[in-house]
C-alpha cells in the first residue's frame, strides 16, 4: 500500500531535549516536505526536499533541521524544542518531475508534539 | 500578498443535504488549485486538482469549480453523508515553483 509513515504519532517532551520525528514514503517520490498545523492557521511549510541531499527552508524553518540521506526518508529534528513548537506535524511527499506540478501531495497521519 | 481565504469557517448540515464551500485566492502567478479533505486525526487527502484551463472537476459526490478570472473556487458536496464530516482545505500552487499556499479550511459537520 502506497503510504507516508510518520513516527511517533504522539510525543510529549520537555524544553531543550532533542528529538527526531521520522518520515518514510514507499512511492519513490522525489519531493518530501514537513508542515506544522496550528489552530486558526493553515498548514505552514517548515522544510522541503526536492531529492536526496537537497533541502530548502520553507516558511517557518527556525528551530528545525532536516536531512535527506535516502530518497525514502526525511526526518525532522528539533535540536532544542521549546513550548512554541507544540503543534501537529505532517510529512508529505509527491512526484517532482517535469509533469508533476499537478501531482497531489500524499500526507502522513501526523505527529502531535507537546513541549512542556 | 499571496493568500487563500475560505468560507465559511464552519458549517453544520443534515445528512442527505447538499452544501458548497468557498475559496478565494490572491495568488499570482497561478498554477493550479487543489482541494483536500482532512478527517480528524488524519493527514489531508487530495480530492481534486484543477489547472488554469479547467473550470470544473468531479470526484464522486465532490465537484470543484474554478473561475480563474475572479480567482474563486467552490467545492460542492452532493447528498452529504456522515463520513463527509471533516475539514476541507483549499490550496493554491504558484506557477513553476514548489510553493503551495494553504487556506485555513472549512470544518464541515454532517448530522443524522
Amino acid at each position: 500500500e502506497a503510504q507516508v509513515t510518520q513516527n511517533p504519532r504522539y510525543l510529549i517532551t520537555v524544553t531543550g531535549k532533542k528529538l527526531t520525528v521520522t518520515c518514510s514514503q514507499n512511492m519513490n517520490h522525489e519531493y518530501m516536505s514537513w508542515y506544522r498545523q496550528d489552530p486558526g492557521l493553515g498548514l505552514r511549510q517548515i522544510y522541503y526536499s526536492m531529492n536526496v541531499e537537497v533541502t530548502d527552508k520553507g516558511d517557518v524553518p527556525e528551530g528545525y533541521k532536516v536531512s535527506r540521506k535516502e530518497k525514502r526518508n526525511f526526518p525532522l529534528i528539533l535540536e532544542s524544542p521549546s513550548p512554541n513548537q507544540t503543534s501537529l506535524y505532517f510529512c508529505a511527499s509527491s512526484r517532482a518531475d517535469e509533469s508533476s506540478y499537478n501531482s497531489p501531495l500524499h500526507f502522513g497521519n501526523g505527529t502531535r508534539l507537546t513541549v512542556t | 500578498k499571496n493568500q487563500v481565504e475560505q468560507s465559511p469557517q464552519s458549517l453544520i448540515i443534515l445528512e442527505g443535504k447538499n452544501c458548497t464551500l468557498q475559496c478565494n485566492y490572491t495568488v499570482s502567478p497561478f498554477s493550479n488549485l487543489r482541494w483536500y479533505k482532512q478527517d480528524t486525526g488524519r493527514g489531508p487527502v487530495s480530492l481534486t486538482i484543477m489547472t488554469f484551463s479547467e473550470n470544473t472537476k468531479s470526484n464522486g459526490r465532490y465537484t470543484a469549480t474554478l473561475d480563474a478570472d475572479t480567482k474563486q473556487s467552490s467545492l460542492h458536496i452532493t447528498a452529504s453523508q456522515l463520513s463527509d464530516s471533516a475539514s476541507y482545505i483549499c490550496v493554491v500552487s504558484l506557477y513553476n515553483t514548489d510553493k503551495l499556499i494553504f487556506g485555513t479550511g472549512t470544518r464541515l459537520q454532517v448530522f443524522p
